[in-house]
């Protein structure tokens, strides 16, 4: 299940379970949206993105999809594996000059 | 091709001191970013840049300073560092999408 932590929310699945990351953005003018995983002690790296002229885009193992009507991003991660444990950022940008970042939820993943 | 690259990685600096963070790309990017992020948050944006001469304030820009005298580097200095700037600061670039560099850790004491 989902919590609320002192610093960041943790989702806590089970190996091989699907796991589903919720975010929701503030700028309705905002028309590019991007998922990163951070590991500990890395930079985030890129998982991938939609425009919003799209509500779905699948990559491998990961989906994304985008609810423009209540504002939110969810990023859906097929047979999760203990190699996605980390936390998982989403970003929001209005014509590609800014990048604002969600707060991160952590992801962890149990043998 | 090493993408984003930073130096240095990790830096202790007392209150007062001064310092110049730098951060690389070999993509031919034309925007590059400097974020901080904090324990439990997530980035935040200090300063950008659009272009070869170029710089814009983000979020976060007291106490900082940029410059991008080439295009391939942008960087971020601390004129006067205080304990409140211990970070972790992360340097982007890209064309589409960001692409990060490793990070680096600052500790102000």
């Amino acid at each position: 299940g989902e919590s609320v932590g002192l610093h960041l929310p943790t989702l806590s699945v089970q190996e091989g379970d699907n796991s589903i990351i919720n975010c929701a953005y503030s700028n309705s003018a905002s028309d590019y949206f991007i998922w990163y995983k951070q590991e500990s002690g890395k930079g985030p790296q890129f998982i991938i993105d939609i425009r919003s002229n799209m509500d779905k885009r699948q990559g491998q193992r990961v989906t994304v999809l985008l609810n423009k009507t209540v504002k939110h991003l969810s990023l859906q991660i097929a047979a999760t594996q203990p190699g996605d444990s980390a936390v998982y950022f989403c970003a929001e940008s209005d014509y590609g000059q800014n990048f604002v970042f969600g707060p991160g939820t952590r992801l962890s993943v149990l043998p | 091709n090493a993408g984003v690259t930073q130096t240095p990685k990790f830096r202790v600096l007392k209150t007062g001191q001064s310092m110049t963070l730098l951060c690389a790309q070999d993509m031919n990017h034309e925007y590059m970013y400097w974020y901080r992020q904090d324990p439990g948050m997530g980035l935040r944006l200090i300063h950008y840049s659009v272009g070869e001469g170029t710089t814009a304030k983000g979020e976060v820009p007291d106490g900082y300073n940029v410059s991008r005298l080439k295009k391939q580097n942008f960087l971020l200095g601390l004129e006067s560092a205080a304990p409140s700037q211990t970070s972790v600061y992360f340097c982007a670039s890209r064309s589409e999408t960001q692409y990060f560099g490793p990070g680096t850790r600052l500790l102000v004491l």
